[in-house]
Protein backbone atom coordinates (compact mmCIF):
# COMPACT_ATOMS: atom_id res chain seq x y z
CA UNK A 1 0.00 0.00 0.00
CA UNK A 2 1.72 3.16 -1.56
CA UNK A 3 1.13 6.30 1.03
CA UNK A 4 3.12 8.39 -0.77
CA UNK A 5 2.44 8.61 -4.72
CA UNK A 6 4.32 10.23 -7.57
CA UNK A 7 2.54 9.62 -10.53
CA UNK A 8 4.86 11.15 -12.80
CA UNK A 9 7.61 8.80 -13.25
CA UNK A 10 9.58 12.01 -15.45
CA UNK A 11 8.85 15.26 -16.26
CA UNK A 12 10.82 17.56 -18.91
CA UNK A 13 10.55 21.14 -19.04
CA UNK A 14 12.86 23.79 -21.27
CA UNK A 15 15.22 26.06 -18.91
CA UNK A 16 13.55 29.07 -17.86
CA UNK A 17 10.30 28.00 -17.80
CA UNK A 18 8.32 26.50 -14.53
CA UNK A 19 8.67 22.85 -13.23
CA UNK A 20 5.86 21.76 -11.61
CA UNK A 21 6.37 18.10 -9.71
CA UNK A 22 2.98 16.37 -8.03
CA UNK A 23 2.82 13.99 -5.18
CA UNK A 24 -0.11 12.69 -3.68
CA UNK A 25 -0.54 11.03 -0.24
CA UNK A 26 -3.72 8.88 1.25
CA UNK A 27 -2.32 8.70 5.19
CA UNK A 28 -4.40 12.14 6.71
CA UNK A 29 -1.79 11.41 10.06
CA UNK A 30 0.75 13.12 7.72
CA UNK A 31 1.15 16.10 9.10
CA UNK A 32 4.59 17.71 7.82
CA UNK A 33 5.83 17.27 4.00
CA UNK A 34 9.22 17.51 2.34
CA UNK A 35 10.80 17.24 -1.05
CA UNK A 36 14.36 16.43 -1.59
CA UNK A 37 16.60 16.53 -4.58
CA UNK A 38 18.86 13.47 -5.65
CA UNK A 39 21.62 12.85 -7.69
CA UNK A 40 22.73 9.82 -9.15
CA UNK A 41 24.76 7.83 -6.63
CA UNK A 42 24.63 10.65 -4.56
CA UNK A 43 21.96 10.59 -1.34
CA UNK A 44 19.22 12.73 -1.45
CA UNK A 45 19.71 16.37 -0.29
CA UNK A 46 16.80 18.38 1.60
CA UNK A 47 14.75 20.64 -0.97
CA UNK A 48 11.77 21.99 1.12
CA UNK A 49 9.63 21.45 3.51
CA UNK A 50 5.75 22.51 4.74
CA UNK A 51 4.03 21.84 7.67
CA UNK A 52 0.15 21.27 7.03
CA UNK A 53 -1.02 24.24 8.90
CA UNK A 54 0.44 25.98 6.33
CA UNK A 55 -0.95 26.00 2.59
CA UNK A 56 2.54 27.76 1.07
CA UNK A 57 6.10 27.33 1.31
CA UNK A 58 8.53 29.52 -0.45
CA UNK A 59 12.30 29.28 -0.52
CA UNK A 60 14.12 31.48 -3.47
CA UNK A 61 13.22 29.49 -6.46
CA UNK A 62 11.21 26.66 -4.76
CA UNK A 63 7.60 26.77 -3.71
CA UNK A 64 5.75 23.84 -2.23
CA UNK A 65 2.15 24.12 -2.59
CA UNK A 66 -0.11 21.88 0.18
CA UNK A 67 -4.13 21.28 -0.39
CA UNK A 68 -5.00 18.68 2.55
CA UNK A 69 -8.33 18.53 1.23
CA UNK A 70 -7.39 17.08 -1.93
CA UNK A 71 -4.41 15.33 -0.08
CA UNK A 72 -2.00 16.76 -2.70
CA UNK A 73 1.45 18.78 -2.63
CA UNK A 74 3.08 20.52 -5.62
CA UNK A 75 6.25 21.40 -5.84
CA UNK A 76 7.03 24.66 -8.30
CA UNK A 77 10.61 25.64 -9.52
CA UNK A 78 10.51 28.89 -11.20
CA UNK A 79 12.43 29.94 -13.19
CA UNK A 80 14.06 25.75 -13.87
CA UNK A 81 17.79 25.70 -14.57
CA UNK A 82 19.70 22.76 -16.13
CA UNK A 83 21.76 22.23 -12.91
CA UNK A 84 18.13 21.19 -11.44
CA UNK A 85 17.96 17.98 -13.30
CA UNK A 86 17.70 15.88 -10.86
CA UNK A 87 15.30 13.22 -9.20
CA UNK A 88 12.77 14.63 -7.00
CA UNK A 89 11.29 12.91 -3.92
CA UNK A 90 8.34 13.66 -2.14
CA UNK A 91 8.14 12.42 1.68
CA UNK A 92 5.95 12.79 4.23
CA UNK A 93 5.76 12.26 8.03
CA UNK A 94 2.77 11.70 11.06
CA UNK A 95 3.47 13.76 13.63
CA UNK A 96 2.99 13.14 17.61
CA UNK A 97 5.54 12.51 19.89
CA UNK A 98 8.76 11.42 18.98
CA UNK A 99 7.97 9.70 15.51
CA UNK A 100 10.57 10.37 13.11
CA UNK A 101 9.78 8.38 10.31
CA UNK A 102 9.24 9.08 6.91
CA UNK A 103 7.50 7.87 4.04
CA UNK A 104 9.36 8.26 0.32
CA UNK A 105 7.18 8.64 -3.00
CA UNK A 106 9.16 6.71 -6.11
CA UNK A 107 10.83 9.86 -7.48
CA UNK A 108 10.26 12.23 -10.32
CA UNK A 109 13.04 12.42 -12.85
CA UNK A 110 12.72 16.08 -14.39
CA UNK A 111 15.26 17.09 -16.74
CA UNK A 112 15.75 21.10 -17.56
CA UNK A 113 16.90 21.14 -21.13
CA UNK A 114 18.83 24.13 -22.32
CA UNK B 1 32.63 20.05 8.13
CA UNK B 2 29.73 18.46 9.33
CA UNK B 3 27.75 15.61 7.77
CA UNK B 4 27.11 11.89 7.31
CA UNK B 5 29.85 9.53 5.50
CA UNK B 6 29.16 6.16 4.51
CA UNK B 7 31.82 3.59 3.49
CA UNK B 8 32.57 1.79 1.44
CA UNK B 9 31.33 3.52 -1.88
CA UNK B 10 30.86 0.17 -3.73
CA UNK B 11 30.93 -3.02 -1.86
CA UNK B 12 30.67 -6.69 -2.87
CA UNK B 13 29.57 -9.85 -1.26
CA UNK B 14 29.48 -13.33 -2.09
CA UNK B 15 26.04 -15.30 -1.69
CA UNK B 16 26.07 -16.83 2.01
CA UNK B 17 27.85 -13.96 3.20
CA UNK B 18 27.15 -11.28 5.99
CA UNK B 19 28.34 -7.81 5.17
CA UNK B 20 28.75 -4.75 7.25
CA UNK B 21 28.09 -1.07 6.08
CA UNK B 22 29.46 1.80 7.94
CA UNK B 23 27.42 4.81 8.67
CA UNK B 24 29.57 7.97 11.05
CA UNK B 25 27.94 11.08 11.28
CA UNK B 26 29.04 14.37 13.16
CA UNK B 27 26.19 16.43 13.39
CA UNK B 28 25.62 15.40 17.00
CA UNK B 29 22.32 13.87 15.58
CA UNK B 30 20.36 11.63 17.71
CA UNK B 31 18.19 9.44 15.09
CA UNK B 32 19.68 7.54 12.73
CA UNK B 33 17.94 5.96 10.01
CA UNK B 34 18.97 3.25 7.24
CA UNK B 35 17.48 3.20 3.82
CA UNK B 36 17.23 0.77 0.51
CA UNK B 37 16.72 2.12 -2.39
CA UNK B 38 16.32 -0.02 -5.78
CA UNK B 39 16.00 1.04 -9.30
CA UNK B 40 12.59 2.88 -10.15
CA UNK B 41 11.72 2.85 -6.36
CA UNK B 42 11.81 5.26 -3.50
CA UNK B 43 13.40 5.04 -0.23
CA UNK B 44 12.26 2.03 2.17
CA UNK B 45 13.27 2.48 5.85
CA UNK B 46 14.96 -0.27 7.13
CA UNK B 47 16.00 0.48 10.44
CA UNK B 48 15.85 3.18 12.60
CA UNK B 49 17.21 4.54 16.18
CA UNK B 50 16.08 7.33 18.00
CA UNK B 51 18.42 7.13 20.56
CA UNK B 52 21.82 5.40 21.75
CA UNK B 53 21.06 1.66 22.38
CA UNK B 54 17.67 1.88 20.99
CA UNK B 55 16.06 1.04 17.54
CA UNK B 56 13.16 0.00 15.95
CA UNK B 57 12.92 -1.90 12.96
CA UNK B 58 11.25 0.05 9.60
CA UNK B 59 9.16 -1.36 6.89
CA UNK B 60 11.85 -4.11 5.52
CA UNK B 61 13.96 -4.95 8.31
CA UNK B 62 13.76 -8.86 7.40
CA UNK B 63 17.50 -10.04 6.69
CA UNK B 64 18.86 -7.38 8.70
CA UNK B 65 20.63 -6.06 11.79
CA UNK B 66 21.68 -3.11 13.29
CA UNK B 67 23.63 -1.52 16.50
CA UNK B 68 23.56 1.79 18.49
CA UNK B 69 26.59 1.27 20.91
CA UNK B 70 27.40 5.35 19.97
CA UNK B 71 25.70 8.19 18.98
CA UNK B 72 28.07 8.94 16.02
CA UNK B 73 27.80 5.40 14.74
CA UNK B 74 25.06 3.17 13.02
CA UNK B 75 26.80 0.08 11.13
CA UNK B 76 23.92 -1.76 9.16
CA UNK B 77 24.86 -5.83 8.77
CA UNK B 78 23.45 -7.55 5.64
CA UNK B 79 23.13 -11.00 6.83
CA UNK B 80 22.74 -14.29 4.59
CA UNK B 81 18.84 -14.15 5.17
CA UNK B 82 18.22 -10.85 3.08
CA UNK B 83 17.36 -12.74 0.00
CA UNK B 84 17.82 -9.92 -2.95
CA UNK B 85 20.56 -8.00 -0.94
CA UNK B 86 21.63 -6.45 -4.07
CA UNK B 87 20.61 -2.52 -3.51
CA UNK B 88 21.67 0.81 -2.99
CA UNK B 89 22.22 2.00 0.76
CA UNK B 90 21.15 5.05 2.50
CA UNK B 91 21.76 6.29 5.91
CA UNK B 92 20.78 9.63 7.41
CA UNK B 93 20.28 11.38 10.22
CA UNK B 94 18.46 13.96 11.88
CA UNK B 95 17.65 16.34 14.98
CA UNK B 96 15.07 14.42 17.70
CA UNK B 97 13.04 18.00 17.89
CA UNK B 98 10.79 19.48 15.92
CA UNK B 99 12.28 19.53 11.87
CA UNK B 100 11.88 16.37 11.01
CA UNK B 101 14.11 16.85 8.03
CA UNK B 102 16.90 14.17 8.00
CA UNK B 103 20.06 14.62 6.16
CA UNK B 104 22.00 11.61 4.19
CA UNK B 105 24.98 10.33 3.68
CA UNK B 106 26.07 8.98 0.13
CA UNK B 107 25.46 6.19 -0.24
CA UNK B 108 26.99 2.18 -0.10
CA UNK B 109 26.00 0.06 -3.69
CA UNK B 110 26.31 -3.69 -2.73
CA UNK B 111 26.50 -6.07 -5.26
CA UNK B 112 26.49 -10.07 -5.21
CA UNK B 113 29.11 -11.95 -6.76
Amino acid sequence: DQQVKQNSPSLSVQEGRISILNCDYTNSMFDYFLWYKKYPAEGPTFLISISSIKDKNEDGRFTVFLNKSAKHLSLHIVPSQPGDSAVYFCAASAGGGSNYKLTFGKGTLLTVNP
Amino acid sequence: DGGITQSPKYLFRKEGQNVTLSCEQNLNHDAMYWYRQDPGQGLRLIYYSQIVNDFQKGDIAEGYSVSREKKESFPLTVTSAQKNPTAFYLCASSISTFGRAQHFGDGTRLSIL
